[in-house]
């Protein structure tokens, strides 16, 4: 069965730091990887989608990367600022066929000015 | 462009009455729909998820129910509210194409049951 972790839980950086969230997951037959930003009482909004046959993909600032063999993923953010502020979270779908995603419990980052 | 409307965006009930939330998605032909709820500090919990107009399937067994009248319409339904109903109900779509289509979600229902 699928777990998808995130490490930390929160993390309070100074404006223009670059900064790494963490995601690993524990079953590495993964289709896709997929970030996304939250912020307070709004829905997902999606960052990024890395291919299972990718290793990296960027926006912006933003830059994920993918090490299936490892089960884990990194999303990088450079040059960080107040507005970044938000919970990140990761998801993968199941390879069951089903199209369901799992979700892992998210980094709420705080970007302090 | 594909968009997603999902409300109401706040509602308050008392327990043992009932629920309709509604969430459609404008732009695009048989979406897979989905239902997810967050409660307060944890994680998303897949509720329901569609890929097609009767075809619903349930991850969880609880008191709530979905359906899909219109391909691009998915509604998510209580008869009776518990309190441990109460949290954020978050409607999201993916394309049809296959495995590797984002995933868009609506702003959210934030449900408190009293």
């Amino acid at each position: 069965k699928q777990e998808v972790t995130q490490i930390p839980a929160a993390l309070s950086v100074p404006e223009g730091e670059n900064l790494v969230l963490n995601c690993s997951f524990t079953d590495s037959a993964i289709y896709n990887l997929q970030w996304f930003r939250q912020d307070p009482g709004k829905g997902l909004t999606s960052l990024l989608l890395i291919q299972s046959s990718q290793r990296e993909q960027t926006s912006g600032r933003l830059n994920a990367s993918l090490d299936k063999s490892s089960g884990r993923s990194t999303l990088y953010i450079a040059a960080s600022q107040p507005g970044d502020s938000a919970t990140y979270l990761c998801a993968v779908p199941t390879t069951s066929g089903t199209y369901k995603y799992i979700f892992g419990t998210g980094t709420r980052l705080k970007v302090l000015a | 462009s594909q968009t997603i409307h999902q409300w109401p965006a706040t509602l308050v009930q008392p327990v043992g009455s009932p629920l309709s939330l509604e969430c459609t998605v404008e732009g695009t032909s048989n979406p897979n729909l989905y239902w997810y709820r967050q409660a307060a500090g944890r994680g998303l919990q897949l509720l329901f998820y569609s890929i097609g107009i009767d075809q619903i399937s349930s991850e969880v067994p609880q008191n709530l129910s979905a359906s899909r009248p219109q391909d691009r319409q998915f509604i998510l339904s209580s008869k009776k509210l518990l309190l441990s109903d109460s949290g954020f109900y978050l409607c999201a779509w993916s394309g049809s194409g296959g495995y590797n289509e984002k995933l868009f979600f609506g702003s959210g229902t934030q449900l408190s049951v009293l």
